[in-house]
């Protein structure tokens, strides 16, 4: 099956520098790739995603791009605010055999104001 | 909103227990999942269902099981709990494929 890593682990950024977090993925025929924002206490929450036939994607502060040739995704956070303290999973998906996500372990994100 | 409710968000259970985990999503949503969570491995799929009466088994499904009796909800059941299974126990919900999953809070469960 797919298998997803992310790096790194744990990351620290001083209040308003960017924040980067890489995924790759193993099964070039995973097509969707959505981050989750997890903070202390509460379940993921989807953030943003992306499709295979897309190679960037951008919401305000956080945009997302995608290698399929590398297959490897990356999320970019920018002017990063405390309140983006929290742990970040990435997965991907093939949609054309089912609903399944594969997580990536996650990167713990610190903030310091 | 979707809401996904979960019926828990601590449990402390006796080995050899039968445990029922519970999740309910409120929006007619098809598909529904359960993963662990455990610190350095992420989350992994343990049972998921895209349909009524319908199962499947993810990546872990050894000493789980799961019940979906109705649409909204889908339930998890540790047959006879074992210290391993401590662990957080998110549920989610989907529209379809190629759709983000909604979680829940999560079911923080320690067996003794």
């Amino acid at each position: 099956g797919e298998n997803v890593e992310q790096h790194p682990s744990t990351l620290s950024v001083q209040e308003g520098d960017s924040a980067v977090i890489k995924c790759t993925y193993s099964d070039s025929a995973s097509n969707y790739f959505p981050w989750y924002k997890q903070e202390l206490g509460k379940g993921p929450q989807l953030i943003i995603d992306i499709r295979s036939n897309v190679g960037e994607k951008k919401d305000q502060r956080i945009a997302v791009t995608l290698n399929k040739t590398a297959k490897h995704f990356s999320l970019h956070i920018t002017e990063t605010q405390p309140e983006d303290s929290a742990v970040y999973f990435c997965a991907a998906s093939i949609t054309n055999t089912g609903n399944q996500f594969y997580f990536g372990t996650g990167t713990s994100l610190t903030v310091i104001p | 909103d979707v809401k996904v409710t979960q019926s828990s968000r601590y449990l402390v259970k006796r080995t050899g227990e039968k445990v029922f985990l519970e999740c309910v999503q409120d929006m007619d949503h098809e598909n529904m999942f359960w993963y662990r969570q455990d610190p350095g491995l992420g989350l992994r799929l343990i049972y998921f269902s895209y349909d009524v009466k319908m199962k499947e088994k993810g990546d872990i499904p050894e000493g789980y099981s799961v019940s979906r009796e109705k649409k909204e909800r889908f339930s998890l059941i540790l047959e006879s709990a074992s210290t391993n299974q401590t662990s957080m126990y998110l549920c989610a919900s989907s529209l379809g494929t190629g759709q983000g999953y909604t979680f829940g809070s999560g079911t923080r469960l320690t067996v003794v």
